[in-house]
């Protein structure tokens, strides 16, 4: 059971290069969620998404897009990139309709734009 | 809207010395609470979580934290650190069924070092 993965783990861009970083779950979970972790900011809410075809921005969603075609996979996307949008990112995945059940996260995407 | 607040970003105790980190929430609503650990260049693990069912909740790794509605706070202990608790920890807020977003929301984080 792989969980929440992840790719790539480690990414260098370019300022105004474009990626994507890409999220799969293999849990069946309906609620997916792009965080990014800073120093001293803790976790933020970048996008998230209640099920397949519905998505909706969280607390820092500028410079990012995000579909979800798929209930298993929920890519970001980097427009263009920025040195702002350096970062730790992380996927997570959760049962909708249970909040008491605990998010799962992925391993993490180190991002450095140049 | 659901918030959380960790005192104190770095926390430093001994070997086998008392853990404690902070964490006060804010919610309009009842809420479920969750503590997260995250070691150095990992994803982040649950260490434990409050559904309502029991105030005192243990979890993994020796660690457990005690709801006090009163104080809005979940604070985490542990009675003899180890040097591998060194880690980040982090508190995490979601609304409760009766209402509010099912957002997760996150505390800062604090960071313990366990000193030899």
């Amino acid at each position: 059971n792989a969980g929440v993965t992840q790719t790539p783990k480690f990414q260098v861009l370019k300022t105004g290069q474009s990626m994507t970083l890409q999220c799969a779950q293999d849990m069946n979970h309906e609620y997916m969620s792009w965080y990014r972790q800073d120093p001293g900011m803790g976790l933020r809410l970048i996008h998230y998404s209640v099920g397949a075809g519905i998505t909706d921005q969280g607390e820092v969603p500028n410079g990012y897009n995000v579909s979800r075609s798929t209930t298993e996979d929920f890519p970001l996307r980097l427009l263009s990139a920025a040195p702002s949008q350096t970062s730790v990112y992380f996927c997570a995945s959760s049962s909708r309709g249970q909040r008491k059940t605990e998010a799962f996260f992925g391993q993490g995407t180190r991002l450095t734009v140049v | 809207a659901q918030s959380v607040t960790q005192l104190g970003s770095h926390v430093s105790v001994s070997e086998g010395a008392l853990v404690l980190l902070r964490c006060n929430y804010s919610s309009s609503v009842p809420p479920y609470l969750f503590w997260y650990v995250q070691y150095p260049n990992q994803g982040l693990q649950l260490l434990l979580k409050y559904t309502s069912a029991a105030t005192l909740v243990k979890g993994i790794n020796g660690f457990e934290a005690e709801f006090k509605k009163s104080e809005t706070s979940f604070h985490l202990t542990k009675p003899s650190a180890h040097m591998s608790d060194a880690a980040e920890y982090f508190c995490a807020v979601r609304a409760g069924e009766q209402g509010g977003s099912e957002k997760l929301v996150f505390g800062k984080g604090t960071k313990l070092t366990v000193n030899p």
